[in-house]
């Protein structure tokens, strides 16, 4: 079956420590995006890329950073300069196609917190 | 001003009511517009999207776009308990940002028996 695979469910974050989140994708989706979803509220953008070896930042990219060596794997790494990293992460990827119908489909997620 | 904004819930319903969900944007440029449900613990999926004004019809849901208003709705007919869940209304700027979408913070909906 086709879809998005996000590893690990559960994560959590010694101080000091960089991890890193796994995003894969057999959609043969050019697009993939990195949200953050605090409780109650709404996804924030984190990074996305649009192509193979290229991405941008999104409205909250300090304190993360992001690869994209192949177009089926998006890993995100939450780095030590990341003062509040307990959250919801959500991996995405869609069509990048310049059309209007392209929808984001998205992973189970990632919950992190700190230990 | 937030870029997309919902309005507040939580918003509750009766079972077989109609539960009308709204969202206003900022961008006037925006070009499509897009409905998710998220179940508690879960991650977003699509119900369905809008891009050109006036209704869109997909079995009990239906989407409305005013762009001269900057305004998209979401009706839920005959709502089931099924249907509750945060629903997430997003939009795409479009040109160059192709594909990137800003979403509101949600809204709660409660279907009671």
């Amino acid at each position: 079956d086709g879809g998005i695979t996000q590893s690990p469910k559960y994560l959590f974050r010694k101080e000091g420590q960089n991890v890193t989140l796994s995003c894969e994708q057999n959609l043969n989706h050019d697009a993939m995006y990195w949200y953050r979803q605090d409780p109650g509220q709404g996804l924030r953008l984190i990074y996305y890329s649009q192509i193979v070896n290229d991405f941008q930042k999104g409205d909250i990219a300090e304190g993360y950073s992001v690869s994209r060596e192949k177009k089926e794997s998006f890993p995100l790494t939450v780095t030590s300069a990341q003062k509040n990293p307990t959250a919801f992460y959500l991996c995405a990827s869609s069509i990048a196609r310049q059309t209007l119908d392209q929808p984001q489909h998205f992973g189970d997620g990632t919950r992190l917190s700190i230990l | 001003q937030k870029e997309v904004e919902q309005n507040s819930g939580p918003l509750s319903v009766p079972e077989g009511a109609i539960a009308s969900l709204n969202c206003t944007y900022s961008d006037r440029g925006s070009q499509s517009f897009f409905w998710y449900r998220q179940y508690s613990g879960k991650s977003p999926e699509l119900i369905m999207f809008i891009y050109s004004n006036g209704d869109k019809e997909d079995g009990r849901f239906t989407a409305q776009l005013n762009k001269a208003s900057q305004y998209v709705s979401l009706l839920i007919r005959d709502s089931q308990p099924s249907d509750s869940a945060t629903y997430l209304c997003a939009v795409n700027a479009g040109g160059t940002s192709y594909g990137k979408l800003t979403f509101g913070q949600g809204t709660i909906l409660t279907v009671h028996p």
